[in-house]
């Protein structure tokens, strides 16, 4: 069935590293791909999109990369900030207007 | 500009009690979701409407769950008679159209959710 997974729940790294965020998705249908950044006791925040015809997709200080050859999206994220650290989730969706479907979310840490 | 609004905060109750929540959206917002987020995973839609008309309702487990955007505006949804695995944020969104209905990605904001207990 459809699913968006994330490879790693979590990950730590220092202040100033870029962060590598990756994700897995199983369904071929999504046309547009979405970052989304959740802090503790908030709801997720956009972060950045991606569409299915697209491979690269960048802003400011985070770039999306989609490879549909093997259904795999990541995020990076440049100069890693304090502020960075939340769980990051991927979803799909497609233009049907249905329902956008979440993987289960990657921890980031970083540290000072 | 104003978020979505969600209340309340938090809320534990006891198995087989009743409990509701509400949102109100961004003003203008045509579409509206209900997620259910378990500890750990990722939003789960729920339910979606559109104005006041049920687009997926296909999720919601309706013995159990129910929810309504009479005036396609604000929305409540209601639990009864709660269970132990109902524990989760519900969170709500809204976006100005249907997502993807004008052939595109119309993004989704979410409120700060309502963290239930169920004791």
């Amino acid at each position: 069935g459809e699913s968006v997974g994330l490879h790693l729940p979590t990950l730590s790294v220092q202040e100033g590293d870029n962060s590598i965020i990756n994700c897995a998705y199983s369904n071929s249908a999504s046309d547009y791909f979405i970052w989304y950044k959740q802090e503790s006791g908030k709801g997720p925040q956009f972060i950045i999109d991606i569409r299915s015809n697209m491979d690269k997709r960048q802003g400011q200080r985070v770039t999306v990369l989609l490879n549909k050859t093997v259904k795999h999206l990541s995020l990076q994220i440049a100069a890693t900030q304090p502020g960075d650290s939340a769980v990051y989730f991927c979803a799909g969706g497609n233009q049907a207007g249905t329902a956008l479907i979440f993987g289960k979310g990657t921890t980031l840490s970083v540290s000072s | 500009e104003a978020g979505v609004a969600q209340s309340p905060r938090y809320k534990i109750i006891e198995k087989r009690q009743s409990v509701a929540f509400w949102c109100n959206p961004i003003s203008g917002h045509a579409t509206l979701y209900w997620y259910q987020q378990i500890l750990g995973q990722g939003p789960k839609l729920l339910i979606q409407f559109q104005n006041n008309g049920v687009v997926d309702d296909s999720q919601l487990p309706k013995d159990r769950f129910s929810a309504e955007r009479l005036k396609g505006v604000d929305s409540t949804l209601k639990i009864q008679p709660a269970k132990l695995e109902d524990s989760a944020v519900y969170l709500c969104a809204s976006s100005l159209h249907l997502a993807g209905g004008l052939g595109g990605y119309n993004e989704q904001f979410f409120g700060p959710g309502t963290r239930l207990t169920v004791l």
